[in-house]
């Protein structure tokens, strides 16, 4: 059974620029959610969507935006990117709302120059 | 607000120690809590799930309490080897957080040295 799998695993862009990063979940989960992981603030959430729809939703700002297609696959888009946007950023996938196990990706590395 | 505390922050142990990791949390009302590892550069790989109304979780040479009414989990590692070496994370799914929405402790450093 195929993980979690992140595209693309890395990217450069420059200040201003916006980029779209890929998630598949493991088959059969309709449960995926983003979190940023930095030296800094370490693994912070950013939102969760079950279903194509938007369930919960971190502390970040408007810049951040993501969705959800119909086969479960997510996508999440950072719009006039920072320097402070330099991250990893990780999807999981569960099979179940609450009380099921995370499984994560390997990541997508975000560097802003 | 759910803060998570791990403790120690880094561990450096000889091969072949049992060793205990805390984690710490301040809000009982959650699902679960699961523990992660972390190799450098990489994604989280699940090592255990704890639903809240376990109290332990085993799998090979790793076991995972849960103590929800103090807010505590400790994760043992039996016969520690340099393959253990990576970060340890733990995180709890809070029961406000209405869905699977974690929130992680900053991670023990794990060193298991030959």
């Amino acid at each position: 059974k195929a993980g979690v799998t992140q595209t693309p695993r890395y990217l450069i862009k420059t200040r201003g620029q916006q980029v779209t990063l890929s998630c598949s979940p493991i088959s059969g989960h309709r449960s995926v959610s983003w979190y940023q992981q930095t030296p800094g603030q370490g693994l912070q959430f950013l939102f969760e969507y079950f279903s194509e729809t938007q369930r919960n939703k971190g502390n970040f700002p408007g810049r951040f935006s993501g969705r959800q297609f119909s086969n479960s696959r997510s996508e999440m888009n950072v719009s006039t990117l920072e320097l402070g946007d330099s991250a990893l950023y990780l999807c999981a996938s569960s099979s179940q709302l609450n009380t099921g196990e995370l499984f994560f990706g390997e990541g997508s590395r975000l560097t802003v120059l | 607000k759910q803060e998570v505390t791990q403790i120690p922050a880094a561990l450096s142990v000889p091969e072949g120690e049992n060793l205990v990791l805390n984690c710490s949390f301040t809000d009982s009302a959650i699902y679960n809590l699961q523990w992660f590892r972390q190799d450098p550069g990489k994604g989280l790989t699940s090592l255990l799930l704890i639903q809240s109304s376990q109290r332990e979780q085993t799998s090979g040479r790793l076991n995972a309490s849960l103590d929800k009414s103090s807010g505590r989990s400790t994760l043992y590692i039996a016969a520690s080897q340099p393959g253990d070496s990576a970060t340890y994370l733990c995180a709890v799914n809070e029961v406000t957080g209405g869905g699977n929405k974690l929130t992680f402790g900053t991670g023990t450093q794990l060193k298991v040295e030959l």
